[in-house]
């Protein structure tokens, strides 16, 4: 079984300032993982996945994460926020095998400041 | 043109009373899902149907049933309402075995309130 600790809850971050939101995973199988956003009163909306190959990922936002198999982490970035992207942010986690279930995070909700 | 829909959008009911949410997706995928998301947005799987059959079945009340008619549709009836059923249920959609594991499309919502 996996599990995802998002140990920030909440974030403010000042408009045009880099934030990262912090996401460490739990596996003894080989994982995907990826970051979901939920915008207000909508569902969720993949932004990156990291399946194999380059450790660094992008998504078309200027979002970025970095798995790190060595401290089992998978950091999201962004050098400079806009008011746009204000909304709940999900780590998740799934093994290789198996049924593939999709283990959330509890979220975190990044707030701009103006 | 939605490519995972669910509904009711919002539902209010009264405790001990039964409801239906239908989800419909038109991408072609071949498993869906039902998740809850409770007031503190905290996400939790329920179920999980490929090709109508049922694969994932979590510490779920037998008050919810899940039904697939077909690969596209899958809805979630809940007998007997209690008060922490409140919360809003995700479907989802995604295409099993495609080395997109966990790449999966979500619909809007449906946010069920038990008084």
């Amino acid at each position: 079984a996996q599990s995802v600790t998002q140990l920030d809850s909440q974030v403010p971050v000042f408009e045009e300032a880099p934030v990262e939101l912090r996401c460490n995973y739990s596996s003894s199988v080989s994982v995907y993982l990826f970051w979901y956003v939920q915008y207000p009163n909508q569902g969720l909306q993949l932004l990156l996945k990291y399946l194999s190959g380059s450790t660094l990922v992008k998504s078309i936002n200027g979002f970025e994460a970095e798995f790190n198999k060595s401290q089992t982490s998978f950091h999201l970035r962004k050098p400079s926020v806009h008011i746009s992207d204000t909304a709940e942010y999900f780590c998740a986690v799934s093994g290789y095998f198996g049924n593939e279930k999709l283990t959330f995070g509890t979220g975190t909700r990044l707030t701009i400041i103006p | 043109d939605t490519a995972v829909s669910q509904t009711p959008k919002y539902l209010v009911t009264q405790m001990g009373n039964d409801k239906s949410i239908k989800c419909e997706q038109n991408l072609g995928h071949d498993t869906m899902y039902w998740y809850k998301q409770d007031s503190k947005k905290f996400l939790k799987i329920m179920f999980s149907y490929n090709n109508k059959e049922l694969i994932i079945n979590e510490t779920v009340p037998n008050r919810f049933s899940p039904k697939s008619p077909d690969k596209a549709h899958l809805n979630l009836h809940i007998n007997s309402l209690e008060l922490g059923d409140s919360a809003v249920y995700f479907c989802a959609s995604s295409q099993r075995g495609s080395g997109g594991a966990g790449e999966l499309f979500f619909g809007e919502g449906s946010r069920l309130t038990v008084l």
